[in-house]
């Protein structure tokens, strides 16, 4: 399978633990984006990756929330401290390389990892 | 703040009748529109796309949508469904840099 991996696809956890998520995008994808959605609700953007810069990153997420991408390649989302708010499906997408920066490309999702805080 | 509504959050049809599902979009510039659908179990994929041009796009298994700029709007048609089409749909707006909107989707259901 040559698509967006995600792993773990679940994960159950209790309140205050720390988890960490990760993606593998589809080779040669140098866009990365991670989503989260709940449930009656579409996606929401939590940050975005260009190689491994992260270039944007939205104002709704907490301190306790943290990516990287350290070789532009696999990417890892941590939450820290977990709130049971924090329950939610986490996806991540990647797009290929477009001729400029500001260029758009539609995106490819992975399965997602459902969380869920006790 | 930009938006994206999907009017209906629940549709029901049975087989062979027409589809238009709607999205309305809160931006004056230059948009990017995308629906994408996801199928009971599997991963939100892309149905069709509008960057410009033409503002009927038509994607994949027949699906089809109208990009009308004076209406902020980019509904999305099937002139006749099939049972497999149950899925939730979601109508998705970029308006320039990294940031997609997504809207809260739409639950297809169609009765065989």
């Amino acid at each position: 399978d040559t698509g967006v991996s995600q792993d773990p696809r679940h994960k159950i956890t209790k309140r205050g633990q720390n988890v960490t998520f990760r993606c593998d995008p589809i080779s040669e994808h140098n866009r990365l984006y991670w989503y989260r959605q709940t449930l009656g609700q579409g996606p929401e953007f939590l940050t975005y990756f260009q190689n491994e810069a992260q270039l944007e990153k939205s104002r709704l997420l907490s301190d306790r929330f943290s990516a990287e991408r350290p070789k532009g390649s696999f990417s890892t989302l941590e939450i820290q401290r977990t709130e049971q708010g924090d329950s939610a499906m986490y996806l991540c997408a990647s797009s290929p390389p477009t001729r400029d920066v500001f260029s758009y490309n539609e995106q490819f999702f992975g399965p997602g990892t459902r969380l869920t805080v006790l | 703040a930009q938006s994206v509504s999907q009017h209906n959050h629940h549709v029901i049809l049975s087989e062979a009748a027409s589809l238009e599902l709607g999205c309305n979009y809160s931006y004056g510039g230059t948009v990017n529109l995308f629906w994408y659908v996801q199928y009971p179990g599997q991963h939100l994929q892309l149905l069709l796309k509008y960057f410009s041009g033409d503002p009927l796009v038509k994607g994949i298994k027949g699906f089809e949508a109208e990009f009308i700029k004076s209406k902020f709007s980019f509904n999305l048609r099937k002139p006749s469904v099939q049972w497999s089409d149950t899925a939730e749909y979601f109508c998705a707006v970029n308006t320039g840099g990294f940031k997609t909107i997504f809207g809260a989707g739409t639950r297809l259901f169609v009765k065989a």
